[in-house]
């Protein structure tokens, strides 16, 4: 079974560029979610998605950032436009039909904004 | 809201027992899973246990919870170089939300 897929690995940009990752969850996965992990941090929920609906975006800064799921597959977060403290690493998850079910991560994103 | 904690850093030898601890604040926390973070990865699940469980044994790892005292603890037996990373616990809340740790870095010397 092939595993959640991201990308690209790295990014690096400027400060007030915008900047989109893509992800693709485990075939069949209902539940999606997008997390920020900054450096010698565990990682932060900002997104989830049930299908294509969102479950809860409450630590999601919508001033900047924005995410979707077309079609209940795969999803993008963009940022726009980037400040010096996104710098991070962007993880994303999936897990089987209901919430709670065990998460299963990608190799995730590494933003570096100069 | 949920705090999770852990210790920083953990130093073993090769072939010693590996003890890395977990408390949580949030007592209705359903799951408790324990991830593992290699450099440049992603996160790998090692282990889980629901909180009516006091352990949970797969293989060389054994998870113990203590749910009066919300202490969870993750002992890796015979710990080789290969567990050297980051270790993050994470607990549950409402069914659905995650909430990790800060992580603990295990170093494995030879």
């Amino acid at each position: 079974e092939a595993g959640v897929a991201q990308s690209p690995r790295y990014k690096i940009i400027e400060k007030r560029q915008s900047v989109a990752f893509w992800c693709n969850p485990i075939s069949g996965h209902a539940t999606l979610y997008w997390y920020q992990q900054i450096l010698g941090q565990g990682p932060k929920l900002l997104i989830q998605f049930q299908n294509n609906g969102v479950v809860d975006d409450s630590q999601l800064p919508k001033d900047r950032f924005s995410a979707e799921r077309l079609k209940g597959v795969d999803s993008t977060l963009k940022i726009q436009p980037a400040k010096l403290e996104d710098s991070a690493v962007y993880l994303c998850a999936s897990s089987p039909v209901t919430p709670g079910e065990t998460q299963y991560f990608g190799p995730g994103t590494r933003l570096l904004v100069l | 809201g949920e705090d999770v904690e852990q210790s920083l850093f953990l130093s073993v030898r090769e072939g010693d027992s590996s003890v890395i601890n977990c408390t949580y604040t949030d007592s209705s926390s359903t799951y408790l899973y324990w991830y593992k973070q290699e450099p440049g990865a992603g996160l790998q699940l090692l282990t889980y246990i629901f909180s009516n469980m006091d352990m949970k044994q797969d293989q060389r790892l054994t998870v113990l919870l203590n749910k009066k005292d919300k202490h969870l603890s993750l002992r890796i037996a015979d710990t080789q170089t290969g567990d050297s990373a980051i270790y993050f616990c994470a607990a549950l809340r409402d069914f659905q939300k995650l909430v990790f740790g800060t992580g603990t870095r295990l170093l494995v010397s030879p």
